[in-house]
């Protein structure tokens, strides 16, 4: 149980256009979603919170507009790099709580390179 | 905010040895303190966690220790294996719902 997948899993793009990642809870339900950006031999950093039905809330220095996120439901959040630059190259990492209990299960990670 | 610190960076051991990793964290309010390992190319993998009401926490080979009073918590691997080489995350975090806060990692390598 407490499965979470990432979709995609890499994927290439062009500099100036948009690419949108999938995060899913597969067999729970939830409440909270977090995304995390990961760059090589480097720790997590979080880039907000988003709670199903509202708003994210962005870390300082996160452009909102720049990286949208949207948890329209309690299994899915998906994060969308608008106008993406090389410097936007990252490992994106997603995770997901219950809010039940403290525990986040994470994605497998999207590996995203700009060119 | 929570500030988690982590060392060391980096650890070699000979296979079948002990490994240590230590955290401290700055936030008195932080009461959740999981390990996460993380291979290359992959998302991390909660491995074991530690809440603030016990001490110590066993799953075979792998322990973890609070001491919520110096604020600091640690990992410790026994008798570690090849396939235990991965980096390692320590993190903190205040209650359900909130987001962790990360130490650095340590690249762990287990040597046969």
């Amino acid at each position: 149980g407490a499965v979470v997948s990432q979709h995609p899993s890499r994927v290439i793009c062009k500099s100036g256009t948009s690419v949108k990642i999938e995060c899913r809870s597969l067999d729970f339900q939830a409440t909270t979603m977090f995304w995390y950006r990961q760059f090589p031999k480097k720790s997590l950093m979080l880039m907000a919170t988003s709670n199903e039905g509202s708003k994210a809330t962005y870390e300082q220095g996160v452009e909102k507009d720049k990286f949208l996120i949207n948890h329209a439901s309690l299994t899915l959040s998906t994060l969308t790099v608008t106008s993406a630059h090389p410097e936007d190259s990252s490992f994106y990492i997603c995770s997901a709580s219950t809010g039940g209990d403290y525990e986040q299960y994470f994605g497998p990670g999207t590996r995203l390179t700009v060119t | 905010g929570e500030n988690v610190e982590q060392h060391p960076s980096t650890l070699s051991v000979q296979e079948g040895d002990s490994a240590v990793i230590k955290c401290t964290y700055s936030d008195s309010a932080s009461n959740y303190f999981p390990w996460y390992k993380q291979e290359l190319g992959k998302g991390p993998q909660l491995i074991i966690d530690i809440r603030s009401n016990v001490g110590e926490k066993k799953d075979q080979r792998i322990a973890v220790t609070l001491n919520k009073t110096a604020k600091h918590f640690s990992l410790h691997i026994t008798e570690t294996q090849p396939e235990d080489s991965a980096v390692y995350f320590c993190a903190a975090s205040r209650d359900s719902g909130y987001a962790l806060n990360f130490g650095k990692g340590t690249s762990l390598l287990v040597t046969p």
